[in-house]
């Protein structure tokens, strides 16, 4: 039973770039959600989405950034423009109905130059 | 919104030893995790907790929930070298609130 997978691991972009990250949530789970951890801190709440519908984007930054998760297919995180501050690693987790413990991927690590 | 704070920030310690780490929030938590992360790698769950005073196991690893359900406490005990990482403390407000992180307490074990 794989896990979270996310992909890319690493992720690099110039400023202004379009960055997308993917996740696929583990077998079974129908709640995916979207964190970001900067160096030396905790993880941020970003969005919390189940198929087709975002349920909770209190964390997500008003501009630029957007997720979804489609009906079929991984849930995707997607950055416009992206500028040096969104340099971070982002982190999905998914959960079973029950919304109690969330499992994580190994997360993408994006660096804006 | 709900903060978690989580103390020590940091600990060294000699292998063998048993080490204690607590998290408190100001308002109620209906749920409590300890998640543990390695470098480079994605938190993985340790010891989940969801009724006030409850206390759990997880090999050497104890953790249990706060009878005022604000604050919540994971010991690991005889420490080994690969306990070293980031132990992060979670918690949910409530069913539908997402989960909270502290910041973590880095554990580093010397041998």
């Amino acid at each position: 039973n794989a896990g979270v997978m996310q992909n890319p691991r690493h992720l690099v972009r110039r400023r202004g770039q379009e960055a997308r990250l993917r996740c696929s949530p583990m077998k079974g789970h129908s709640h995916v959600y979207w964190y970001r951890q900067l160096p030396e801190e905790g993880l941020k709440f970003m969005v919390y989405l189940q198929k087709e519908n975002i349920i909770d984007e209190s964390g997500m930054p008003k501009e630029r950034f957007s997720a979804e998760f489609p009906k079929e297919g991984p849930s995707i995180l997607r950055i416009q423009q992206v500028v040096r501050g969104d340099s971070a690693a982002y982190f999905c987790a998914s959960s079973p109905p029950s919304n109690e413990k969330l499992f994580f991927g190994s997360g993408t690590q994006l660096s804006v130059l | 919104g709900q903060q978690l704070n989580q103390s020590p920030q940091s600990m060294f310690i000699q292998e063998g030893e048993d080490v204690s780490m607590n998290c408190t929030s100001s308002s109620i938590f209906n749920t409590w995790l300890w998640y543990k992360q390695d470098p480079g790698e994605g938190p993985v769950l340790l010891i989940a907790l969801y009724k006030a005073g409850e206390l759990t196991s997880n090999g050497r690893l104890t953790a249990q929930f706060g009878i005022t359900r604000k604050d919540s406490f994971l010991n690991i005990s005889a420490s080994i070298p690969s306990d070293v990482g980031i132990y992060f403390c979670a918690g949910h407000a409530s069913g539908n609130t997402p989960l909270v992180f502290g910041k973590g307490t880095r554990l580093s074990v010397i041998a």
